[in-house]
């Protein structure tokens, strides 16, 4: 599987943006990029995927590099609801392959 | 409300004993996973399940079972088999095929092994 690699931890201060770089230098041209948060003692949840081009939801924006070896999700104002740990995972499309191969992540700290 | 559920929350078990975690879902999803998380670390994916009445190991399947027999749900066994069963347990599930986007994960079963 190819692999992903985040900083251990970042910080930002409440309302303002977060960016969180992923690296996947392995990539290939059929994987997918995934972000996943998880709150303490919770589950994960799902915040956005692209494969190609920029994706934008209403939790999240994702700016994939043109040559797709690097992405990063923007949180474009930070709350304090926002402090989680972010996986970058890499999914592998078609066939009946829906396996997720979670890293450690970065701890994101909001500060007030 | 559609969602995945998990019982018990918490769960103490003494070694050497089997104990069935559970896992329902009502969001007529195909497919459903177990992962076990430590502390400190990413989820580790034991078995999944893409339709009923059928399943497939995951990276850690050593010491754990599953079963199948109903959509709405994916029970996981913990053996006396496996080695270090204390961990954080997590349920998700997801559409399948080409619907498949994203899986939505339960509130997770904490197993604590005395």
């Amino acid at each position: 599987d190819a692999k992903t690699t985040q900083p251990n931890s970042m910080e930002s201060n409440e309302e303002e943006p977060v960016h969180l770089p992923c690296n996947h230098s392995t990539i290939s041209g059929t994987d997918y990029i995934h972000w996943y948060r998880q709150l303490p003692s919770q589950g994960p949840e799902y915040v956005i995927h692209g494969l190609t081009s920029n994706v934008n939801n209403r939790m999240a924006s994702l700016a994939i590099a043109e040559d797709r070896k690097s992405s990063t999700l923007i949180l474009h104002r930070a709350t304090l609801r926002d402090a989680a740990v972010y996986y970058c995972i890499l999914r592998v499309s078609g066939g009946s392959n829906y396996k997720l191969t979670f890293g450690k992540g970065t701890l994101l700290t909001v500060n007030p | 409300d559609g969602g995945i559920t998990q019982s018990p929350k918490y769960l103490f078990r003494k070694e050497g004993q089997n104990v069935t975690l559970s896992c329902e879902q009502n969001l007529n999803h195909d497919a459903m996973y177990w992962y076990r998380q430590d502390p400190g670390q990413g989820l580790r994916l034991i078995y999944y399940s893409q339709i009923v009445n059928d399943f497939q190991k995951g990276d850690i399947a050593e010491g754990y079972s599953v079963s199948r027999e109903k959509k709405e749900s994916f029970p996981l066994t913990v053996t006396s088999a496996q080695k270090n069963p204390t961990a954080f347990y997590l349920c998700a599930s997801s559409m399948s095929g080409q619907y498949y986007n994203e899986q939505f994960f339960g509130p997770g079963t904490r197993l604590t092994v005395l």
